[in-house]
């Protein structure tokens, strides 16, 4: 079975700097999905950014990019200009690109504070 | 906008009680997920649903039932309520066409005394 893990439980970061979030995953597989949610106070859970494993190129979604290192196994989250919205929970998750089920396998989460 | 609508949003109950939490969705996805969600363990699968009557267990599926016999409903039952079920409940679908990522509703805390 996959699994996730997120080391850093909480992290802060001081308004309009950048922070990085870790997230390491266990797989023998090679075709696979990873994600970055963000979990507000509001409990919703949203996605951040997406990255498919066949693809060498990392991710970037405005100030969110990823630092995707495939034999490493490791996939992290660069936030940019850090904004007080951005105070949250973040999940890593993996997909298996097989996986019948389509489900998910998520990280411990780490909070994120953001600093004024 | 996914449509998926979680009921009761809260509950609070007693040990050894019943309890039914409801996922609706209104766009006729296939596949439904139920999952818990607990400080340091992050989301974990309780079971998913393929289709109708169509269901699967998960990483934490003990305790736990569910069913689906409507594509719109997905219902998840403890059948006798534990304090270790103490949790927020996540209900998702996955989405034809989009790649790999599910859509969560707002989920229900449930508190067991």
């Amino acid at each position: 079975a996959q699994t996730v893990t997120q080391s850093q439980p909480e992290m802060s970061v001081q308004e309009a700097e950048t922070v990085t979030l870790s997230c390491t995953y266990d797989t023998s597989e090679s075709d696979y999905y990873l994600f970055w949610y963000k979990q507000p106070p509001s409990r919703q859970m949203i996605l951040v950014i997406r990255q498919e494993a066949y693809k060498q190129q990392n991710a970037t979604e405005n100030r969110f990019s990823v630092n995707f290192q495939k034999a490493a196994k490791s996939f992290s989250l660069k936030i940019s200009d850090s904004q007080l919205g951005d105070a949250a929970m973040y999940f890593c998750a993996y997909r298996s690109y097989n996986n019948a089920g389509n489900m998910l396998t998520f990280g411990g989460g780490t909070r994120l504070m953001v600093k004024p | 906008d996914a449509g998926i609508t979680q009921s009761p949003r809260h509950k609070v109950t007693e040990t050894g009680t019943p309890v039914t939490l409801r996922c609706h969705q209104t766009e006729n996805h296939r596949y439904m997920y139920w999952y818990r969600q607990d400080p340091g363990h992050g989301l974990r699968l309780i079971h998913y649903s393929y289709g109708v009557k169509d269901t699967d267990k998960g990483e934490v599926s003990d305790g736990y039932s569910v069913s689906r016999s409507k594509t719109e409903d997905f219902l998840l039952t403890l059948e006798s309520a534990t304090s270790s079920q103490t949790s927020v409940y996540f209900c998702a679908i996955s989405v034809k066409g989009r790649t790999g990522e599910l859509f969560f509703g707002e989920g229900s805390r449930l508190t067991v005394l």
